[in-house]
């Protein structure tokens, strides 16, 4: 079945660690997106990409980095200097590279830092 | 500043009632709006969209009404069912911002249907 896989779908971390969520998508779309969301804040743009080799920053951008060396994966690091990292984590992907058409959500990634 | 606006938090009906959930937007340059479907836990899925040359796009029991000139929008869903319970995002766009790749989302509302 053609879909977005995220994982893992929990992680705990440390203060001060990095962590990795990974997105793979086998449905052959061009962009894709990570996205966060917190309580009663909707969902709010990380980085997207819309090509290989290349990502946009989005609203809070901030202690992420992503990378897109292949098409259909678009992992995402938490860095230590994000402030807040505990939040649920969403990747999405889009057919085109314009600004058509649905989001194709994954299932989340829940980051909980003690 | 929030772009899109979902000012009911929750909402609750009596199942077999009709819901509806409210939008607005304050970017004239939007038009295309989506509804989107989230369940605890889950990602969100697609529901339901419309472009801003309708004013009403109907699926099933799931209608979406648009009103330009009030920047408004709203989902109603006739009946309502238990299994409709989830959080409801409203997004807007804009296809002429070429190279954009965005989607404006409101907070949500959180709809419980009531057997």
């Amino acid at each position: 079945d053609g879909g977005i896989t995220q994982s893992p779908k929990y992680l705990f971390r440390k203060e001060g660690q990095n962590v990795t969520l990974s997105c793979e998508q086998n449905l052959n779309h061009d962009a894709m997106y990570w996205y966060r969301q917190d309580p009663g804040q909707g969902l709010r743009l990380i980085y997207y990409s819309q090509i290989v080799n290349d990502f946009q920053k989005g609203d809070i951008a901030e202690g992420y980095s992503v990378s897109r060396e292949k098409k259909e994966s678009f992992p995402l690091t938490v860095t230590s200097a994000q402030k807040n990292p505990t939040a649920f984590y969403l990747c999405a992907s889009r057919a085109g590279r314009t600004n058509t058409g649905e989001l194709f959500f994954g299932e989340g990634s829940r980051l909980t830092v003690l | 500043d929030q772009q899109v606006k979902q000012n009911s938090p929750s909402l609750s009906v009596q199942e077999g009632r009709i819901s509806i959930l409210n939008c607005d937007y304050t970017n004239s340059m939007f038009d295309y709006f989506l509804w989107y479907k989230k369940y605890p836990a889950e990602g969100p899925t697609f529901l339901i969209s419309i472009s801003s040359i309708k004013d009403k796009n109907e699926d099933g029991r799931f209608t979406v009404f648009l009103n330009k000139s009030a920047k408004h929008l709203s989902l109603h869903i006739v009946p309502s069912q238990p299994g409709d319970s989830a959080v409801y995002f409203c997004a807007a766009s804009s296809r002429r911002k070429t190279g954009a790749n965005n989607l404006f989302f409101g907070t949500g509302t959180r709809l419980t249907v009531i057997p």
